[in-house]
């Protein structure tokens, strides 16, 4: 496909469970971002990476939070032992460029993760 | 605490009305961008603004980035019912990150 992928779509999940997201970005784009979208709100930065590596992981909410990218492509977003305050869509997106410039940020459709 | 405020939360207008959203913060920001955002879709950029003092229109929208690059505005001329969405400024700060709006959630009636 074209733009950026996500899966699952949904997720719900019990409290305590561990959950993994995933990310297809567009081919070729070296900077990925990661971000946490409660209903209706703005979104919240969470994690970037250039290529494999990740140079700001300050927005993760804690370190029950992680992610990954393997091959400067496909990212995963961990979240282990899950509470009900993690319950939002997770919003992925990537840009051609360098992460932090003016290049246009391609957002994909989101996981919309529920805590019960 | 949100590094960009946006006003207002909540808008709902007849068809034909022009609008003003607002988008302000106390810090620079190196650029700015506005989004817009469908219900279960990510948001989709509809502009970026460098310069302080910048206007940006695209067809009925128009966007201004202060002077002082702390603010910026988005004006809809005439709205109809298909500009109905979340509207998310964001800033670019320090080179470094993007610092997103608590967005204007804008409805237009018919």
């Amino acid at each position: 496909g074209a733009g950026v992928s996500q899966s699952p779509s949904n997720k719900v999940t019990e409290k305590g469970k561990d959950v993994e997201l995933r990310c297809d970005p567009i081919s070729g784009h070296t900077a990925l971002y990661w971000y946490r979208q409660s209903l209706g709100q703005g979104l919240e930065f969470l994690i970037y990476f250039q290529g494999n590596s990740a140079p700001d992981k300050s927005g993760l909410p804690s370190d029950r939070f992680s992610a990954e990218r393997t091959g400067g492509s496909v990212s995963t977003l961990t979240i282990q032992r899950t509470q009900q305050e993690d319950s939002a869509v997770y919003l992925c997106a990537s840009s051609l460029g360098l992460a932090g410039t003016t290049d246009t940020q391609y957002f994909g459709p989101g996981t919309r993760l529920t805590v019960l | 605490t949100q590094l960009l405020e946006q006003s207002p939360q909540f808008l709902s207008i007849q068809e034909g009305e022009n609008l003003t959203v607002y988008c302000n913060s106390s810090s620079v920001f190196s650029s700015l961008q506005w989004y817009r955002q469908e219900p279960g879709e990510g948001p989709v950029l509809l502009v970026t603004v460098v310069t302080g003092g910048e206007v940006k229109k695209l067809k009925r929208l128009t966007f201004q980035f202060g002077d002082a690059r702390k603010d910026s505005s988005l004006h809809i001329t005439a709205a109809q019912p298909g500009d109905t969405g979340l509207y998310l400024c964001a800033g670019l700060y320090n080179f470094n990150k993007f610092y997103f709006g608590s967005g204007t959630k804008l409805n237009v009636k018919p």
